[in-house]
């Protein structure tokens, strides 16, 4: 069965500083997807990235970047310079990509609340 | 192009009521899956269906609740005879088909249980 944790339940930082979100996940499959989305206080969910188990390469947009170690099952996300505008729950998520391509459920960790102060 | 969408936005039924969301997904999308987010938790995937068909229901509540996604129309899910720990978020997202991974969501539905 597939697992995500995001340990940090809640951060809080002031404007500008850089934030580091965790997550690990467990999957007994080769082939997964692990993706970030962002609630704000509205509750939509908003897409941040996608990432395929094959592609290790870091990536960065903007003020985000995330950090995929496959060897220890982490797929963390940096805020850097965080904004006020940032202050969100974030969710990391897991889809295992099944042999009959009837399932790509997603996992969702936990979340982690980030609240970013002026 | 519009997005997912989803209605009522929020829904308020009393214990006992029954409850209708719906979920119109993208234009093109034949596959939609229903997650719900319980107050300071994190989304738990409900069911999976293509048009016409339940292809994955494992995390629906054995009763009372109950999905479609007939061939014409939205995507209804249906809890009968509500109770207040039914009072969550409601999301739906939909994917184009089987070898898609990428699933956008709508902007959920807020049902509140009195």
């Amino acid at each position: 069965a597939q697992k995500v944790t995001q340990a940090q339940t809640e951060i809080s930082v002031v404007e500008k500083e850089d934030v580091t979100l965790d997550c690990v996940y467990e999957t007994r499959d080769t082939t997964y997807y692990l993706f970030w989305y962002k609630q704000p206080p509205s509750g939509e969910l908003v897409f941040l990235i996608r990432r395929n188990s094959f592609d290790e390469q870091n990536e960065i947009s903007g003020r985000y970047s995330w950090n995929f170690q496959k060897s220890t099952s982490s797929f963390n996300f940096t805020i850097t310079a965080s904004q006020v505008v940032d202050s969100a729950v974030y969710f990391c998520a897991l889809s295992e990509v099944l042999i009959k391509a009837a399932g790509n459920k997603l996992t969702f960790g936990g979340g982690t609340r980030v609240l970013v102060k002026p | 192009n519009a997005g997912v969408m989803q209605n009522p936005r929020h829904l308020v039924r009393r214990r006992g009521q029954e409850a209708r969301l719906r979920c119109s997904p993208m234009k093109g999308h034949s596959h939609v899956y229903w997650y719900r987010q319980l107050p300071e938790e994190g989304l738990k995937f409900m069911v999976y269906l293509q048009k016409e068909n339940i292809i994955d229901e494992s995390g629906m509540p054995k009763e009372r609740f109950s999905a479609e996604f007939p061939k014409e129309g939205p995507s209804i899910l249906r809890i009968q005879q509500v109770v207040r720990g039914d009072s969550a978020a409601y999301f739906c997202a939909s994917k184009p088909g089987q070898g898609y991974n990428e699933q956008y969501f709508g902007p959920g539905t807020r049902l509140t249980v009195t």
